[in-house]
């Protein structure tokens, strides 16, 4: 079992819909990250969390340390929101370890 | 521009053939990372560097070697290569062990074997 779970491998989504990408670790962790990645491979990151929320733009990030949970909210989502979502998780050295990803679609 | 740079972006060769991936990051981060992305998109972790001082060593065939001259650069040079070593290879890099700090991506070089 990997130690970090991420549902729904597949989410396919009208355009405006509220998106909603869980993750969950069974690991202690010292923070927790979210990533994008297009099509054309480039891997972007999103959020680092520690504890509670963060915003940015119609993205939200949340994370409850307590039950080793964190979500990835998009709000009104968009075609170009299409891509994979990654979390990843950083224990008590330098090192991540990655969810499988959430191949997300936003069809128009 | 401020970014993680990898050269080349594409490299095919062939089997049992030794190559090299260049990495320079010009954030001023002191810690930097070889990840591997398999054909089925999941990443793991090869190799970190703080300080030019190796870190952290997966479970990683030592044809694999990682080599920082600097802490702005981290090669990775690869002998003997063989089919199951096709993947993307991201290079990234962070500011030490800040939590507080994001990881930056390099934009990954597919490597194709055949």
């Amino acid at each position: 079992k990997n130690e970090v779970e991420q549902s729904p491998q597949n989410l396919t989504a009208q355009e405006g819909e509220f998106i909603t990408i869980n993750c969950s670790y069974s690991v202690g962790i010292s923070a927790l990250h979210w990533l994008q990645q297009h099509p054309g491979g480039g891997i972007v990151s999103l959020f680092m969390l520690s504890s509670g929320k963060k915003k940015h733009g119609r993205l939200i990030a949340t994370i409850n340390i307590q039950e080793k949970h964190s979500s990835l909210h998009i709000t009104a989502s968009h075609p170009r929101d299409s891509a994979v979502y990654i979390c990843a998780v950083r224990g008590s050295n330098y090192k991540l370890t990655f969810g499988k990803g959430t191949l997300l679609t936003v069809n128009p | 521009d401020t970014a993680v740079s990898q050269t080349p972006k594409y490299l095919v060769t062939q089997m049992g053939n030794d190559k090299s991936i260049k990495c320079e990051q010009n954030l001023g981060h002191d810690t930097m990372y070889w990840y591997k992305q398999d054909s089925k998109k999941f990443l793991k972790i090869m190799f970190s560097y703080n300080n030019k001082e190796l870190i952290i060593n997966e479970t990683v065939p030592n044809r694999f070697s990682p080599k920082s001259p600097d802490k702005a650069h981290l090669n990775l040079h690869i002998n003997s290569l063989e089919l199951g070593d096709s993947a993307v290879y991201f290079c990234a890099s962070s500011q030490g062990d800040r939590v507080n700090y994001g990881y930056t991506f390099g934009s990954g070089t597919r490597l194709t074997v055949v």
